[in-house]
């Protein structure tokens, strides 16, 4: 079965400062791969997905952007934080089922 | 348009009594996918089960089966024999045909299980 590594696993990070985090895949070949974001108490929110190297579809338009550049690699970066960019951050991979990381709980102070 | 609507935000069940967390959905594609995820306090998200839209049979897991109505788009989440450890967020999600298209979830329903 898939498993998914997404580091780390909680960032305090100043208002203006850049973001980096990466999620990786292993157990499968070519899968889609995800963003989620979930604030507090409330559903995921698709940010991007991706169904193949350097092939990125953007669902939300904001200051993050990702990138593929692995077939089981996937980043989600920004180049300026803001406060609203604070919340749980989870990859996903899929092929039938969808299997998540462990998520990331980013703070922007 | 695809979209979920979980019309419980919370629920409570007794320890070792079964529960129904609902889920309807809507979609005009003819092939698609449902799911439930469990996600306890922790944050990770945990696959439960999957149902296809071409199914002839509800899907079960354990303890856990999917009541798929069809007609009614409905894909309710049954647990069995609750126990404490399910206390968690419940989220019903779906994607449509496509094999590329995102799952897309609703808003969650939190089970709390009573001892």
């Amino acid at each position: 079965s898939q498993t998914i590594h997404q580091w780390p696993a909680t960032l305090v990070q100043p208002v203006g400062s850049p973001l980096s985090l990466e999620c990786t895949v292993e157990g499968t070949s070519n899968p889609n791969l995800y963003w989620y974001r979930q604030a507090a108490g409330r559903g995921l929110q698709l940010l991007f997905y991706s169904v193949g190297i350097g092939q990125i579809s953007s669902e939300v338009p904001q200051n993050l952007s990702a990138s593929r550049p692995q077939d089981r690699q996937f980043i989600l970066s920004s180049k300026k934080l803001l406060l609203s960019d604070s919340g749980f951050y989870l990859c996903a991979s899929r092929r039938t089922e969808a299997f998540f990381g462990q998520g990331t709980r980013l703070t922007v102070v | 348009a695809q979209k979920i609507t979980q019309t419980q935000p919370g629920m409570f069940v007794q320890e070792k009594e079964a529960v129904t967390l609902d889920c309807t959905y809507d979609t005009s594609d003819p092939s698609y996918g449902l799911f439930w995820y469990k996600q306890p306090s922790s944050g990770e998200m945990i696959f439960l089960i999957y149902q296809g839209s071409y199914d002839q049979q509800n899907a079960t897991e354990g303890r856990y089966s999917l009541n798929f109505q069809k007609a009614r788009k409905s894909a309710n989440l049954v647990i069995s024999a609750s126990q404490l450890g399910d206390s968690a967020m419940y989220f019903c999600a779906m994607r449509d045909g496509s094999g590329n298209t995102p799952l897309v979830f609703g808003k969650g329903t939190r089970l709390s299980v009573i001892a």
